[in-house]
């Protein structure tokens, strides 16, 4: 079982410049998240995805826009990137539901420069 | 407004020795409490959560946490830690009903002396 599966694992881009990190999860899992970590400031919510065909915005949404394409994935997309991007992004998902805990892919490194 | 506070950054423990990781919150509904781990270059690791019930909750690799409501803390120990535990520790809150859309705390940094 793969579990949540993130690509690329790292990736350049120079400012401006788009792209889609791609997560996928074989656990049948309702939900789909995508965070960012960036030092001393823990994990913050971008958006999520409560079911298929729902979206919301998390705490930083701002720069970023995200497709549910199917139960299984959850793209970021990054339509002009900026330094401030530059981060180390996480997809999780869950059950959803009632007691259900999240579990985390291994993460995007990601450099705007 | 909710959070999630740790209060050390950075921790240094002797091998053998124990551990107490401090996490306070502040959330507005019943909180759904976790720690998690992170070893370098990976994602987190769910170690316990805590929603009802006991207040003394046991998770993987011989930690537990425990709940205090009139402290809003859910602290994380272990008795005896071995140099394998060395890794970043994460607190988090969240809603009962999606347990994914967390409030994470900054992180605590252990370091193991052999």
């Amino acid at each position: 079982n793969a579990g949540v599966t993130q690509t690329p694992k790292f990736q350049v881009l120079k400012t401006g410049q788009s792209m889609t990190l791609q997560c996928a999860q074989d656990m049948n899992h309702n939900s789909m998240y995508w965070y960012r970590q960036d030092p001393g400031m823990g994990l913050r919510l971008i958006y999520y995805s409560a079911s298929e065909g729902t979206t919301d915005k998390g705490e930083v949404p701002n720069g970023y826009n995200v497709s549910r394409l199917n139960k299984r994935e959850f793209s970021l997309r990054l339509e002009s990137a900026a330094p401030s991007q530059t981060s180390v992004y996480f997809c999780a998902s869950s059950e959803g539901g009632l007691s259900a805990e999240a579990f985390f892919g291994q993460g995007t490194r990601l450099t705007v420069v | 407004a909710q959070s999630v506070t740790q209060p050390d950054i950075h921790i240094t423990v002797s091998e053998g020795a124990s551990l107490e990781l401090r996490c306070n919150y502040s959330y507005g509904a019943t909180p759904y409490l976790f720690w998690y781990v992170q070893s370098p270059g990976q994602g987190l690791q769910l170690l316990l959560k805590y929603f009802s019930g006991d207040t003394l909750v046991q998770g993987i690799k011989g930690f537990e946490a425990e709940f205090k409501r009139s402290q809003s803390s859910f602290n994380l120990r272990k008795p005896s830690v071995h140099w394998s535990d060395a890794a970043e520790y994460f607190c988090a809150v969240g809603p009962y009903n999606q347990g994914g859309k967390l409030i994470f705390g900054q992180g605590t940094e252990l370091s193991v002396k052999p």
